[in-house]
């Protein structure tokens, strides 16, 4: 059980283009939903925190407006990175957990490169 | 402030020597302690929650351990397939979001 799905593992755009990516919890409701963003070699950094129905929760110095999230079911979380550019390019991990758990269950991850 | 530190940074063993990992963490109201195996390119997979000082959990070769100041990850007769980054987490003060550590990023060789 506890399976988080994303879509997709990898995408390359141009810059000035938006991209989405999905997260799914597959077999369980995730009331909370977390997106991080990985570096070569350095750990989670966590960009936002969603709950379902409300608007995300942004970490300090992640511009809200660059990076949309939505959290619209108990299953489904987006992020849409807006007017991509290079320095944009990382590797974008969710996560999610259900009521009054910590453990969160991570994806995939979805590989982003902007050129 | 809440804050996890692992050690060591990276960590290389021959097949069958085992070692331990540390993470040291300083949270107020521990609400358990999380590993975590991320291997190149994927997302975390879940390992072990340790909510209590004392408390042991296994799976495999693995096996963790809960002290009130910190939690080790002993491998035992690592295998190369167990070469991946470990990361240790911990709930923060009044948040349910994680505070990871940078890992520790274990190399076994055959």
């Amino acid at each position: 059980g506890a399976v988080v799905s994303q879509h997709p593992s990898r995408v390359i755009c141009k810059s000035g283009t938006s991209v989405k990516i999905e997260c799914r919890s597959l077999d369980f409701q995730a009331t909370t939903m977390f997106w991080y963003r990985q570096f070569p070699k350095q750990s989670l950094m966590l960009m936002a925190t969603s709950n379902e129905g409300s608007k995300a929760t942004y970490e300090q110095g992640v511009e809200k407006d660059k990076f949309l999230i939505n959290h619209a079911s108990l299953t489904l979380s987006t992020l849409t990175v807006t007017s991509a550019h290079p320095e944009d390019s990382s590797f974008y991990i969710c996560s999610a957990t259900s009521t009054g758990l910590y453990e969160q269950y991570f994806g995939p991850g979805t590989r982003l490169t902007v050129t | 402030e809440d804050q996890v530190t692992q050690s060591p940074e990276a960590l290389r063993l021959q097949e069958g020597e085992s070692s331990s990992l540390n993470c040291s963490y300083t949270v107020s109201g521990l609400r358990g302690l999380f590993w975590y195996r991320q291997d190149p390119g994927k997302g975390p997979e879940f390992l072990f929650t340790l909510y209590s000082a004392g408390e042991e959990k296994e799976k495999e070769r693995l096996k963790a351990t809960l002290t009130k100041k910190e939690s080790f990850l002993h491998i035992t007769a690592p295998k190369p397939e167990d070469s991946a980054t470990y990361l240790c987490a911990v709930p923060g003060t009044g948040a349910n979001n994680l505070f990871f550590g940078t890992g520790t990023r274990l190399t076994v060789i055959p």
